[in-house]
């Protein structure tokens, strides 16, 4: 599975929207990308993944460049319930998922 | 609420103790996996069970078993126990078995916290 990397730490406004990018330069053409986050010690919760075309649902949006080098998870609306650390995966089989340190979102009153 | 259910939440006990930590994917899910998360560690990949069999393994020790019966529900035995074994243990579950080209994302129970004293 391909590296990703993130960066460490981000704050948002409460109501603006979060940015959260990833890079996975060494990306294969068989893997999928997977956004998960992990609100203080809960299990981490699915929030989206994608191929190649950009995805959305109700919980986030998925952009990933033409490229697939690198893509961002858009949390529309931040809210402070959003406060938390956002995994990005890289992964081509769906089950040894590697989580990094991720990146550990504020979400600021 | 993710439908994966797992129990105890809450276990402490002492170095050289045995544990079973157990888990119930959700209604449909075939796969199910652990990962451990310590704080110096991050959370690692153990094992995947699909329909009873094992399917892939990830960092786990030898002194780390673990087992999917027939309803589906899964055991993980932690025996002769260390105090870097405290962590917090997450049971995940998916449709299918995983594998090149797969296209499934993995729900994540709220873990189990195992304390060594």
């Amino acid at each position: 599975d391909a590296k990703t990397t993130q960066p460490p730490s981000m704050d948002c406004a409460e109501g603006r929207a979060a940015n959260l990018p990833c890079n996975h330069s060494t990306i294969s053409g068989n893997e999928y990308v997977y956004w998960y986050r992990q609100i203080h010690s809960q299990g981490p919760q699915y929030i989206i993944h994608g191929l190649k075309n950009n995805e959305t649902n109700e919980m986030a949006s998925l952009i990933i460049t033409e490229d697939r080098k690198s893509s961002t998870l858009i949390l529309p609306h931040a809210t402070l319930r959003d406060t938390a650390v956002y995994y990005c995966i890289a992964s081509d089989t769906g089950n040894q998922f590697y989580f990094g340190t991720g990146t550990s979102l504020t979400v600021i009153p | 609420d993710s439908g994966v259910t797992q129990t105890p939440k809450h276990l402490i006990t002492a170095t050289g103790q045995r544990v079973t930590l157990r888990c119930s994917p959700r209604s449909g899910d075939l796969s199910v996996y652990w990962y451990q998360q310590s704080l110096d560690q991050g959370l690692q990949f153990l094992i995947q069970y699909y329909n009873g069999e094992e399917r892939a393994k990830g960092n786990i020790l030898e002194r780390f078993s673990a087992q999917q019966f027939p309803d589906l529900h899964s055991e993980l035995n932690l025996s002769s126990l260390e105090l870097g074994d405290s962590a917090l243990y997450f049971c995940a579950s998916s449709p299918g078995t995983g594998g090149v080209g797969s296209n499934q994302p993995q729900h994540f129970g709220d873990g189990t916290r195992l304390s060594i004293l």
